[in-house]
């Protein structure tokens, strides 16, 4: 079945560091997205990828839709403690339903101040 | 703003109990969806709805029903709670066919005892 192979599974940072992590996948989609998810909460989008080989930033976030279609990454730059949460990529396959994603499993990122 | 609303943030109810968890969204958005979220899982659909009456079943329908009598409003029912239904449940919404960004409620956490 599809699959999001997301990674690392935690980070552990201090504050100012860069950050990356990636999602891939054997399949192909057409839409990557990257959420971020703060304890208790549900998950807040934080950049949409629709065209291979998009760059995307919202901020001091940077998102990239891989040339194969199979992965994307997410860079936070000069990170704060805020940034600390739960970072997950969900994408749409190509061909499939209209209304599903498939989600990874996540990233743990916590900065020490 | 798309606002995702549900009807409790926490929620402790007995096994055997019937549970309805309520979700509603105020951007006249055709698509809804419910998740859970468990710990190394990830996110698992459980249901999802692309029109008021229609529904169709997610990864794991087992033990849940749900119910769309009006477009803003996205019902999930637990008809007998068990123990292994423990778990964060998040509502989202995505706009029409071509709408592939979900928003998401703040989720309920629901023990079930």
């Amino acid at each position: 079945g599809q699959q999001l192979n997301q990674s690392p599974q935690s980070m552990f940072i201090q504050e100012g560091e860069d950050v990356s992590m990636n999602c891939t996948s054997s399949s192909i989609f057409n839409t990557w997205l990257w959420y971020k998810q703060d304890p208790g909460e549900g998950p807040v989008l934080l950049i949409a990828l629709y065209k291979a080989g998009e760059l995307t930033s919202n901020g001091r976030l940077t998102a990239q839709f891989g040339i194969t279609r199979k992965d994307s990454f997410l860079n936070i730059s000069a990170s704060i403690p805020s940034d600390v949460g739960i970072y997950f990529c969900a994408a749409r396959r190509s061909g499939g339903s209209n209304y599903k994603l498939t989600f990874g499993k996540g990233t743990l990122l916590t900065v020490n101040p | 703003d798309v606002k995702v609303t549900q009807s409790s943030r926490y929620l402790v109810k007995r096994t055997g109990e019937k549970v309805f968890l309520e979700c509603v969204q105020d951007m006249d958005h055709e698509n809804m969806f419910w998740y859970r979220q468990d710990p190394g899982l990830g996110l698992r659909l459980i249901y999802f709805s692309y029109d008021v009456k229609m529904k169709e079943k997610g990864d794991i329908p087992e033990g849940y029903s749900v119910s769309r009598e009006k477009k803003e409003r996205f019902s999930l029912i637990l008809e007998s709670a068990s123990t292994n239904q423990t778990s964060m449940y998040l509502c989202a919404s995505s706009f029409g066919t071509s709408g592939t960004e979900q928003f998401f409620g703040p989720g309920t956490r629901l023990t079930v005892l």
